[in-house]
């Protein structure tokens, strides 16, 4: 079965300093690979995907993603967290017998205190 | 363009009442998910509609929810009768191409 998982439900970082939120998949195949943001009383905001090519993937208010294929990981990192970075991250994938549905992680709650 | 809406955003119902959750996608997609997020656990799939078909409803719960996509347009996701774990958050998502997903922003359902 396919499965995403997020190890960390928390990260506290300090305004300024590198964010990364980690993720890892197990999919068969060639996984399509998301992150998603949640804001408090807003709906999930895409931020960046990795269908195939350049294993960095750069996507929406300067978070990037790289692609690992032998360690099956997709962590997000951002170089200097904002304290509007706060929000809820979750990670998903979609590919093998699931079909187009997407698989999501449990989520990880980040924090940047100013 | 309009993105995809979620309505009620919030509802609080009885254990055993009926509660509807409708969904309007972007205009065009032909493919309509409904996911949800039960007690701060992951987000899981509910059902994907192809225009007005049901593709896939493997994650539909039970017997209790109904989902119906009228004409290829908006969805309705009928919980009946409503039960305690039913609370979360419901998201419906839309998309043409297949991998890049809109969501709405989310119904929050409590039953009490």
């Amino acid at each position: 079965a396919q499965s995403v998982a997020q190890p960390e439900d928390q990260v506290n970082v300090a305004e300024g300093n590198p964010l990364t939120v980690k993720c890892t998949y197990s999919v068969s195949g060639n996984p399509y690979l998301f992150w998603y943001v949640q804001y408090p009383n807003r709906g999930l905001q895409f931020l960046l995907k990795y269908i195939t090519g350049d294993n960095l993937v750069k996507g929406s208010y300067g978070f990037e993603a790289e692609f690992n294929k032998s360690q099956t990981s997709f962590h997000l990192k951002k170089p200097s967290a904002l304290v509007s970075d706060s929000a809820l991250y979750f990670c998903a994938a979609r590919g093998g017998a699931a079909g187009n549905k997407l698989t999501f992680g449990g989520g990880t709650r980040v924090l940047v205190k100013p | 363009e309009a993105g995809v809406t979620q309505f009620p955003s919030h509802s609080v119902i009885e254990k055993g009442q009926t509660v509807t959750l409708r969904c309007d996608p972007i205009s065009g997609h032909d493919n309509l998910y409904w996911y949800r997020r039960v007690m701060g656990k992951e987000i899981k799939f509910l059902l994907h509609f192809v225009k007005e078909s049901k593709q896939d409803e493997s994650g539909m719960p039970n017997n209790r929810f109904l989902a119906e996509r009228t004409g290829g347009t908006y969805s309705t996701l009928k919980v009946q009768p409503a039960e305690l774990e039913d609370s979360g958050v419901y998201f419906c998502a839309s998309s043409q191409q297949g991998y890049g997903y809109t969501f709405g922003s989310g119904t929050r359902l409590t039953v009490v």
